[in-house]
């Protein structure tokens, strides 16, 4: 069965300091990977997605995300944050020819000046 | 210029009550979704519609119905509610392609409270 795991719940970093998020997914075919970021208070915004093709895939506000389908992982980084970029972070993952999307639980990451 | 709008934002309620949530999309999407986010902020789908037709039901109590009534709508109704149904409920829409792969769209989000 389909399902993603975020490994942290919770990620404080300083600002101006390099992150990661980790999600690991398990799926027997392939699939296509997302990652979602909440802002407090708000619905979820998509800031990148791997379908196929080049695993590194670049998105919005500076993040990118690796897809490596040996570790079945879908990592996402930034190389400095900074305030505004505290909010809560989902990856997600979609079977193919599935119409699921299945969540992992989230990380919710926090900067600190 | 909302691509996924919900209305109400925010819903206060009593136990044993009935509410709807509504929810429409302008971007011409044939496929639409309910979620719930619960206290933990983990999400879980709910319901999904394709042109009026449902194609995901989750297991979810048959107090919650939902309703299409065309396809850039798709309300969800809630009967007799209980405590445990307060959450944040998003409203999704995404194309409708085999093999297509395009991205869901959320909506703002509800905020249910039941007291």
């Amino acid at each position: 069965a389909q399902s993603v795991t975020q490994l942290d719940s919770q990620v404080p970093v300083f600002e101006e300091a390099p992150v990661e998020l980790r999600c690991n997914y398990s799926s027997s075919v392939s699939v296509y990977l997302f990652w979602y970021v909440q802002y407090p208070n708000q619905g979820l915004q998509l800031l990148l997605k791997y379908l196929s093709g080049s695993t590194l895939v670049k998105g919005i506000n500076g993040f990118e995300a690796e897809f490596n389908k040996s570790q079945t992982s879908f990592h996402l980084r930034k190389p400095s944050v900074h305030i505004s970029d505290t909010a809560e972070y989902f990856c997600a993952a979609r079977e193919a020819g599935a119409q699921k999307l299945v969540f992992g639980q989230g990380t919710r990451l926090t900067i600190n000046p | 210029d909302t691509a996924v709008s919900q209305t109400p934002k925010y819903l206060v309620t009593q136990m044993g009550n009935d509410k709807s949530i509504k929810c429409e999309q302008n971007l011409g999407h044939d496929t639409m979704y309910w979620y719930k986010q619960d206290s933990k902020k983990f999400l879980k789908i709910m319901f999904s519609y394709n042109n009026k037709e449902l194609i995901i039901n989750e297991t979810v109590p048959n107090r919650f119905s939902p309703k299409s009534p065309d396809k850039a709508h798709l309300n969800l109704h809630i009967n007799s509610l209980e405590l445990g149904d307060s959450a944040v409920y998003f409203c999704a829409s995404r194309p409708f392609l085999a093999g297509e792969q395009e991205t869901q769209y959320f909506g703002p989000g509800t905020r249910l409270l039941v007291l």
